[in-house]
C-alpha cells in the first residue's frame, strides 16, 4: 500500500490567491482528518470525515477555509482567499473505524507545507 | 484546552540511555495512543494502551497508564540515534464520546547523541 498520499508537498503563494491541498486516504480506510502543525499552537485537528461525511468541523479557522470529499478515495482542503498566517504544515491521516472497536490508529501522510507571502 | 500536554518539552540523552517521556490529560478517555514525528514528515503511530491496561511493552517501547493521575508514560530503553524525534501523545473523547477524534499534545523532542 502506498500510504496517504499528499499533494502537492510543497506550496508556495501570495496573499490572497486560491490554494487546494489534496489528500488519498489508505484505500479501505472510512475516515479522513485534515490537521495543521505550526511551532506556536502545535498539531491542530481541522476537520474529520467518516465514510464522505463531515462529522466535526470544529476545529476550522474561518469561512476561508472549506474541505470536501466527494468520495472515498479523495479530499480537498481549500483556502479562499489566503492569509500570511495561514501559513502551516498540513496533514491529512486516514484511519479504519470498525463498529464496536476502541482502536482507532491513525496514519498520517507527508504533508503539504504552505507558505504565503 | 488542550487535552495533552507532553513533559518535558525537549530531552537530550546519550545514545544507549533510556529515555522517558510523560504525558498529562484531562478528561476520561477510551485510550491513549504515542506517535513518533520525524522532521519533516508526517506522525507514525507507535502504541496504543487502553483505559483498562495499566501497561504495555512493543519492542524497546514500555508504555504506562494511570488513570486515576490521568497521566502516561512512554520509555525507550537502549536509545539509538535513529530514536531523535518528536513524541506526541493522543488521546480521544472518551465513553460517551467514542474514539474517532483525537487530541494531540504538544510533544517532547527527544535528541540521542551519539
Amino acid at each position: 500500500d502506498a500510504g496517504v498520499i499528499q499533494s502537492p508537498r510543497h506550496e508556495v503563494t501570495e496573499m490572497g490567491q486560491e490554494v487546494t491541498l489534496r489528500c488519498k486516504p489508505i484505500s479501505g480506510h472510512n475516515s479522513l482528518f485534515w490537521y495543521r502543525q505550526t511551532m506556536m499552537r502545535g498539531l491542530e485537528l481541522l476537520i474529520y470525515f467518516n465514510n464522505n461525511v463531515p462529522i466535526d468541523d470544529s476545529g476550522m479557522p474561518e469561512d476561508r477555509f472549506s474541505a470536501k470529499m466527494p468520495n472515498a478515495s479523495f479530499s480537498t482542503l481549500k483556502i479562499q482567499p489566503s492569509e500570511p498566517r495561514d501559513s502551516a504544515v498540513y496533514f491529512c491521516a486516514s484511519s479504519l473505524q470498525a463498529s464496536g472497536s476502541s482502536y482507532n490508529e491513525q496514519f498520517f501522510g507527508p504533508g503539504t507545507r504552505l507558505t504565503v507571502l | 484546552s488542550q487535552q495533552g500536554e507532553e513533559d518535558p518539552q525537549a530531552l537530550s540523552i546519550q545514545e544507549g540511555e533510556n529515555a522517558t517521556m510523560n504525558c498529562s490529560y484531562k478528561t476520561s478517555i477510551n485510550n491513549l495512543q504515542w506517535y513518533r514525528q520525524n522532521s519533516g514528515r508526517g506522525l507514525v503511530h507507535l502504541i496504543l494502551i487502553r483505559s483498562n491496561e495499566r501497561e504495555k511493552h512493543s519492542g524497546r517501547l514500555r508504555v504506562t497508564l494511570d488513570t486515576s493521575k490521568k497521566s502516561s508514560s512512554l520509555l525507550i530503553t537502549a536509545s539509538r540515534a535513529a530514536d531523535t524525534a518528536s513524541y506526541f501523545c493522543a488521546t480521544d473523547e472518551g465513553p460517551n464520546f467514542g474514539n474517532e477524534k483525537l487530541t494531540f499534545g504538544t510533544g517532547t523532542r527527544l535528541t540521542i547523541i551519539p
